[in-house]
This record gives C-alpha cells, structure tokens and sequence, in this order.
C-alpha cells in the first residue's frame, strides 16, 4: 500500500508572503514517482511537477521550488512571492511500480489574500 | 495540442438511473485513467485501461460501475441504478504509457437527486 499525508488543510498568506507546502509520503517501493498538481476555483488538474526517487536534486521553476528528501520521505513545494492567482488546492501524489497506481492526497487549500 | 476533454460537464440525474460519462484524452495516449473526487478530498482511483483493456479495475466500488474503452481512444464510464452517494466530481487522466506523467481532464460534475 501507498499513502500521501498533507498535514495542511488550508493556509492563509498575504501576497507576497512565501509559503511552504507541506507532503510526506509512504511507499515500500525502491522506485516511485512523486507530483504536484494545483486545482484552481474552476476544477480541472494542473500538472505542476514530477520528481522520481533516484533524482533528489531540488528543482526551481520561476517562484515555484520543490524539496524532495528521502530521508524524511517528504516533498515540500514552496512558492515565493505569493500572488493572489496561486490561489488553489494542491494536490501531492504518488505513484509507485509496485502499487501502479496514483494515490492523491486530501489537498492543502491555499488562500492567498491581496 | 488539444488536452483531455471530458463530456458532459454537469450531469444530473435521479436516483436509479443510468449515466454516461465520456472522456475523450490526448491523441496518442495508451493509458486513460478514471478518478472519482469528493468535496473536500483527493481523486480516488477507479479504473485504468491500457490500450482497449482494463488493466486495474480494483478502484470501482461496486458492480454498478463498469467503464469501456472499445478502440482504445475513448472512453465511457457507466453507472447503473445511481445511489445519491454517487455524487461527486469524475475525472478522466491520460498518459503516455503507465508510468508517465498523468494529465487531466475538466471533470464531470454528477448530482444524485
């Protein structure tokens, strides 16, 4: 079995604020693929970011990061400078080889105030 | 390209009817998945089909759930006899192959009465 935890329900920030979103996963698999997915007001899933296990290599992309740390089996997203636009749910997800198929978390609702 | 199109948008329907639901994913996609979300929650897994085939059908809650994929393109969920518990968001995903990157369709928005 495969779990994702986001601890974070909901998180308030006034823009421009950083925020750091929290994911530990759960996987028995040596292999395994990690995501994030952002759900804007309007509904549909917006790929944001793949990471497998054997690159631990933290990523940039604009004023998105992301933090993959196996030793803690967590994958933090941080967005800089928040703008009212990243308003959304995020989703982490995880999917194994073993498991073959995706497991989503419950989803952290960021609110991102002007 | 054109992304992952999923039809009707917004069903309603009354408690112990038949639906429909069609997905129509990117061009060239062999795997198509189908997730079922709830307020407030995470997709759940229902379906995954590899080419014409259901590869996982683990996910589907019950026997009044069936999904096909005919020519390996598009593909239906179906749900008989609707309970008001099937309410809920149906999201279709497709993917290169099985391990890639899965993206995602607009839903379809079911209500139970």
């Amino acid at each position: 079995a495969q779990k994702v935890t986001q601890a974070q329900t909901e998180i308030s920030v006034v823009e421009k604020e950083d925020v750091t979103l929290d994911c530990v996963y759960e996987t028995r698999d040596t292999t395994y693929y990690l995501f994030w997915y952002k759900q804007p007001p309007s509904g549909e899933l917006v790929f944001l970011i793949r990471r497998n296990s054997f690159d631990e290599q933290n990523e940039i992309s604009g004023r998105y990061s992301w933090n993959f740390q196996k030793s803690t089996s967590s994958f933090n997203f941080t967005i800089t400078a928040s703008q009212v636009v990243d308003s959304a749910v995020y989703f982490c997800a995880l999917f194994s080889g073993g498991y073959q198929k995706v497991t989503f978390g419950t989803g952290t609702k960021l609110q991102v105030i002007p | 390209g054109a992304g992952v199109s999923q039809t009707p948008s917004n069903k309603v329907t009354e408690k112990g009817k038949y639906v429909e639901l069609r997905c129509d994913p990117i061009s060239g996609h062999t795997a198509l998945y189908w997730y079922r979300q709830s307020l407030g929650q995470g997709p759940e897994f229902l379906i995954y089909f590899q080419g014409t085939g259901a590869a996982d059908d683990s996910g589907l809650p019950n026997d009044r759930f069936f999904a096909v994929r005919p020519e390996g393109s598009v593909s239906t969920l179906k749900i008989q006899r609707t309970e008001r518990g099937d309410s809920a968001v149906y999201l279709c995903a497709s993917s290169l192959s099985w391990s890639d990157t899965q993206y995602f369709g607009p839903g379809t928005r079911l209500t139970v009465l």
